[in-house]
Parts: structure tokens; sequence; C-alpha cells
């Protein structure tokens, strides 16, 4: 069965400092991987995704995220946080050869300090 | 802008209304959903709409009843809701659902509903 795991509900960066965000996801066959934020009082915008031409994803914003087989890890990068980067975050898992469905962790609130 | 619109954005209701929320999408898609997002959960899909046939309830109680009356609009009907369903009300859509499918989800902004 599918499942994602965000580490941190919560993280907290300074304003120009790099933004980290962990995701780990369980799949039993090759995944579909995506980092969606969510801004306060909207839906959900697609950040990025993977799907297997490269381990490397470079999304909107500046962001990024490598996928990791060995690790099954798809964290979520970016190396200087700006104010407007204060939303929330959510990683996604969909498996590649049967469900439509798509898995979404519980989120990580991105926090950027003056 | 979103592709994905969805009305009203607020809704206040009492126990023993009758409301409805609506989606309509103007990328083309062929797939639509429900998600429902509380507090402290992760996204909760309800139901999933490929060419207006449904294909997912995922044991959402009858409550909440849904709608799609072509590939372009999609409603929620409400009634005798609990407290509880008091969340974020989210429609997404896709350009397809078949399996192994790649395609990202696009989201509406949402309705906040409050059930008093």
């Amino acid at each position: 069965a599918q499942s994602v795991t965000q580490l941190g509900s919560h993280v907290s960066v300074s304003e120009g400092a790099l933004v980290l965000l962990r995701c780990n996801y369980s799949s039993s066959v090759p995944p579909y991987l995506f980092w969606y934020v969510q801004y306060p009082n909207q839906g959900l915008q697609l950040l990025l995704k993977y799907t297997s031409a490269a381990t490397l994803v470079k999304g909107i914003n500046g962001f990024e995220a490598e996928f990791k087989k060995s690790e099954t890890s798809f964290h979520l990068t970016k190396p200087s946080a700006h104010m407007s980067d204060a939303a929330e975050y959510f990683c996604a898992v969909r498996e590649m050869d049967s469900s439509y469905k798509l898995i979404f962790g519980s989120g990580t609130r991105l926090l950027v300090r003056p | 802008e979103t592709g994905v619109t969805q009305t009203p954005r607020h809704l206040v209701m009492g126990m023993t209304n009758k409301k409805s929320l609506k989606c309509e999408q103007h990328l083309g898609h062929n797939a639509m959903y429900w998600y429902k997002q509380s507090a402290k959960k992760p996204l909760e899909l309800m139901f999933v709409y490929s060419l207006e046939e449904r294909v997912e309830n995922n044991s959402v109680p009858s409550r909440f009843s849904p709608e799609c009356p072509n590939s372009s609009h999609l409603f929620l009907h409400l009634h005798t809701l609990q407290p509880e369903d008091s969340a974020l009300y989210l429609c997404a859509s896709s350009q397809d659902l078949g399996g192994g499918s790649n395609s990202p989800l696009h989201f509406g902004n949402g309705t906040r509903l409050t059930v008093t």
C-alpha cells in the first residue's frame, strides 16, 4: 500500500536561508511523486512532479526535489527562502502501474522569518 | 487564475439545511474529484468521476451526495450534516484518470464549510 510521511508539521527558516522539506514514501511499485503548495485561503497548486525521466526535478518558484530510491525519499529544497514562500507544502504519491489514487502527506507549514 | 472554480467560497449551514457546492473546470479534463481537508489531517479523497461516471466512493456518509452532469461540472449536495463535517472542501480535475497516470491534479480554491 502507498503512504507518504512528511517529517515536521512546521518548519521555520530565516529569509535567505536554505529550505528543506522532507518527504518519505512507501510504495510496492515505482511511484509518481508530486509536491503541492497551498497558500492561505487557496487550493493546492502543483510545484513539481517526478515521473522517472530524471531524478532531480525542477519546479516553479525556484524549488526542486530529488528522487532517491535507496532512501525512498523525495525531499523538497530551495537555496534561498523568500517571505512569499510561507505556505503549506504537501507531498503526494501515486503508483505508476496501478492506482489512480493520489495519496497525500499531512503537510508541512513553512514559516519564513524576516 | 485557477482553471477550476468553486462556489461558494464560504458556507455556513445548520444541521437540518440542504445546500450544494459547485465546481466547474475550464481545462477540458476528463476526471474530477472531491477532497475534504480538515485541520491536522491529510487530504481525504471523497469521490472521483471519470467521463461523468463515478469510479470512487470512498466510504463517504450518505449525507454527502455527488453529481456530475457533464465533464465540466461537479456538485456536492449536502443534507443533515454534522459539526464534524466542517472543513475545506476542495474540487480538483485531471486530464486522465487511468492507472499509472502522471497527470497532476488541478485544484480549485475550495469551499470553507461551517456546520452549526
